[in-house]
């Protein structure tokens, strides 16, 4: 079984700039989790989707950061316009049913200079 | 879920020594506790997923209890080796999944 995609794996951009990750989750796995970990810090939810609608997006700076999942499979993130404190970690998870366990994929490191 | 704490934050081995761990969270309206490893530039691993007082889960030389009435999970690995190094995070989950996690314990096994 294929694991938890993500793209990118590394991104250095300057502060303004804009820049997008994409997740891709398990195959049938129904609910997907955006993560932020800032060095020093474990990793804090940012957006919670049940299929393509949003649970919880109480953490999420929605002034630049955005989120979708269209077609309730794989999702975007996106900062816009990006800071030097958006320099971090971003981990997407997905979760089958009532299954308590994660599945991480292997993030993408983001620089903002 | 509040907080949740980790200690300490990093440690460092010789190969063979014991060591273990400690994860604090707040005891009310707890759901479940989560352990995951997290090597370099790979995705964070699922340890172990707890959810009743006195629970106790073991994975090779790896195991973990957890006592929901104090609010506290201890994860012990017993003869280190270097490719136990990583950092080992745990998480409280609400009962809509959203994980909320300790800052980690970085582990350094030493050959």
């Amino acid at each position: 079984e294929a694991g938890v995609a993500q793209s990118p794996r590394y991104k250095i951009i300057e502060k303004r700039q804009s820049v997008a990750f994409w997740c891709n989750p398990i195959s049938g796995h129904a609910t997907l989790y955006w993560y932020q970990q800032i060095l020093g810090q474990g990793p804090k939810l940012l957006i919670q989707f049940q299929n393509n609608g949003v649970v919880d997006d109480s953490q999420l700076p929605k002034d630049r950061f955005s989120a979708e999942r269209l077609k309730g499979v794989d999702s975007t993130l996106k900062i816009q316009p990006a800071k030097l404190e958006d320099s971090a970690v971003y981990l997407c998870a997905s979760k089958q049913g009532t299954i308590r366990e994660q599945f991480f994929g292997p993030g993408t490191r983001l620089t903002v200079l | 879920i509040l907080n949740v704490e980790q200690s300490p934050q990093s440690l460092h081995v010789q190969e063979g020594d014991s060591t273990n761990f400690t994860c604090s969270f707040p005891s009310s309206n707890f759901y479940a506790l989560h352990w995951y490893r997290w090597e370099t530039a790979k995705s964070p691993e699922a340890l172990f997923v707890m959810t009743l007082n006195g629970d106790e889960k073991k994975k090779g030389r790896i195991s973990a209890t957890l006592n929901t009435k104090e609010g506290y999970s201890y994860l012990y690995i017993k003869g280190s080796q270097p490719e136990d190094s990583a950092t080992y995070l745990c998480a409280c989950s609400s009962n809509t999944g959203k994980l909320i996690f300790g800052q980690g314990t970085t582990l350094q096994v030493k050959p």
